[in-house]
């Protein structure tokens, strides 16, 4: 139980382009989401925390209007990197949760891996 | 800012070998820790959580221990494997906000 589906697995694209990545719980209703960002041999840093049917709540440094994210249902978020550069290439996970995120487990998608050119 | 550290960031065990992960945290209003593993190209795998009215835990081959007092949390997996070969994260969560993980430690299993 407890499975996370992330889509898509890996993204090239052109500067510029605009990505959009899918977080979907599969078994679970996930009352809430989270999404991540990891470098190469770094720990993960949150970006950003969303509550079904309310407005994500983003980190210090994290901007609202490049990372826009929707969380529409009790089974989706979706994250999209608007205007993508190549400072935005990264490894970009989600988890979610069905506890309200506080004392339960966050389970993880497997990430997506954004390359831009 | 607080932040979960690790002490070493990595080890290496031989097969059959036990191994012992260790983490500092320091935000002691945190009274939920969770231990991951992550594979490389993958998102963290969860592999066992206390909560901080407990000081040990037990899994299959795994055992996270919590020691309120000096803020410290390891994570012991019995008769290593190659598959457990991974980075490990360690998590802490403060009531009312998301996880905070550490930097992580590799686990390295020599055959």
């Amino acid at each position: 139980g407890a499975v996370v589906s992330q889509h898509p697995s890996r993204v090239i694209c052109k500067s510029g382009t605009s990505v959009k990545i899918e977080c979907r719980s599969l078994d679970f209703q996930a009352t809430t989401m989270f999404w991540y960002r990891q470098f190469p041999k770094q720990s993960l840093m949150l970006m950003a925390t969303s509550n079904e049917g309310s407005k994500a709540t983003y980190e210090q440094g994290v901007e609202k209007d490049k990372f826009l994210i929707n969380h529409a249902s009790l089974t989706l978020s979706t994250l999209t990197v608007t205007s993508a550069h190549p400072e935005d290439s990264s490894f970009y996970i989600c988890s979610a949760s069905s506890g309200g995120g506080s004392n339960q487990p966050q389970h993880f998608g497997d990430g997506t891996r954004l390359s831009i050119l | 800012g607080e932040s979960v550290g690790l002490h070493l960031p990595t080890l290496s065990v031989q097969e059959g070998d036990n191994s012992i992960i260790n983490c500092a945290y320091s935000n002691s209003a945190s009274d939920y820790f969770i231990w991951y593993k992550q594979e490389s190209g993958k998102g963290p795998q969860f592999i066992i959580d206390i909560r901080s009215n407990m000081d040990k835990r037990q899994g299959q081959r795994v055992t996270v221990l919590l020691n309120k007092t000096v803020k410290h949390l390891s994570l012991q997996i019995a008769a290593t494997q190659p598959g457990d070969s991974a980075v490990y994260f360690c998590a802490e969560n403060p009531p009312g906000r998301a996880l905070t993980f550490g930097s992580g430690t590799r686990l390295q299993v020599q055959p």
